[in-house]
């Protein structure tokens, strides 16, 4: 079946670190993949996107690639601001079925 | 373009009352869903929908019902609340790959 693990948190980085979110998935077939992040007492938004083998998502910072060699999707940036203070989810899409989410990182970034 | 909205934002039920949450979407997607957050839990899928009149379960579908007898609507109904489902509810569209997610629905079951 069809399942994404990410890594457990909390991770408190500090202003100007750079970050890695581990996420490796299984999966049938070739889905897309996600990352949502979530700021407090908001719902999900979409931050990046890869929906083939070797593609890299990119926003505000945040990239990801889509490894279809080691099934990873690591979300990564090069230097967290305090805004970023949120719960990040990693997620694949098998198109005809339901999304299927990790289980979601909770980041803290301190000035 | 509002997206996905939910009502209420929050809600507060004494155990065994029931009542619906609602869902709606102004971007014509087919596919809707219903999740639960729960702390540590991340987000299980209750119901879904891919279309008008069809509906499937998901992860936790027990003590909840929903229909869809429209494109823009989907509501989630509690029959008879619980403790148990104490939980932040979220409602999602879906466009090919891609799904939006409604503010969500902070319920209070005491």
């Amino acid at each position: 079946g069809n399942s994404v693990t990410q890594m457990e948190g909390p991770v408190t980085l500090s202003e100007e670190a750079f970050l890695t979110i581990n996420c490796t998935y299984t999966a049938t077939g070739y889905p897309s993949l996600f990352w949502y992040v979530q700021y407090p007492g908001e719902g999900l938004q979409l931050l990046l996107k890869a929906t083939k083998a070797d593609d890299k998502g990119s926003n505000k910072g945040f990239e990801a690639t889509y490894r279809k060699e080691t099934t990873s999707f690591h979300l990564e940036k090069g230097s967290v601001q305090v805004s970023d203070s949120a719960v990040y989810f990693c997620a694949l899409s098998p198109l005809v079925t339901p999304l299927v989410f990790g289980k979601g990182t909770r980041l803290s970034v301190i000035a | 373009n509002a997206g996905v909205t939910q009502t209420p934002k929050f809600q507060v039920l004494k155990t065994g009352q029931s009542m619906t949450l609602q869902c709606a979407q102004d971007m014509n997607h087919e596919y809707m869903s219903w999740y639960r957050q729960d702390p540590g839990m991340g987000l299980r899928l209750i119901h879904y929908s891919v279309g008008a009149g069809i509906t499937d379960q998901g992860e936790v579908p027990n003590g909840y019902n929903v229909s869809r007898s429209t494109t823009e609507d989907f509501p989630l109904r509690l029959l008879s609340a619980a403790p148990s489902q104490t939980s932040v509810y979220f409602c999602a569209a879906r466009d090919g790959y891609e799904q939006y997610f409604g503010p969500g629905t902070r319920l209070t079951v005491t």
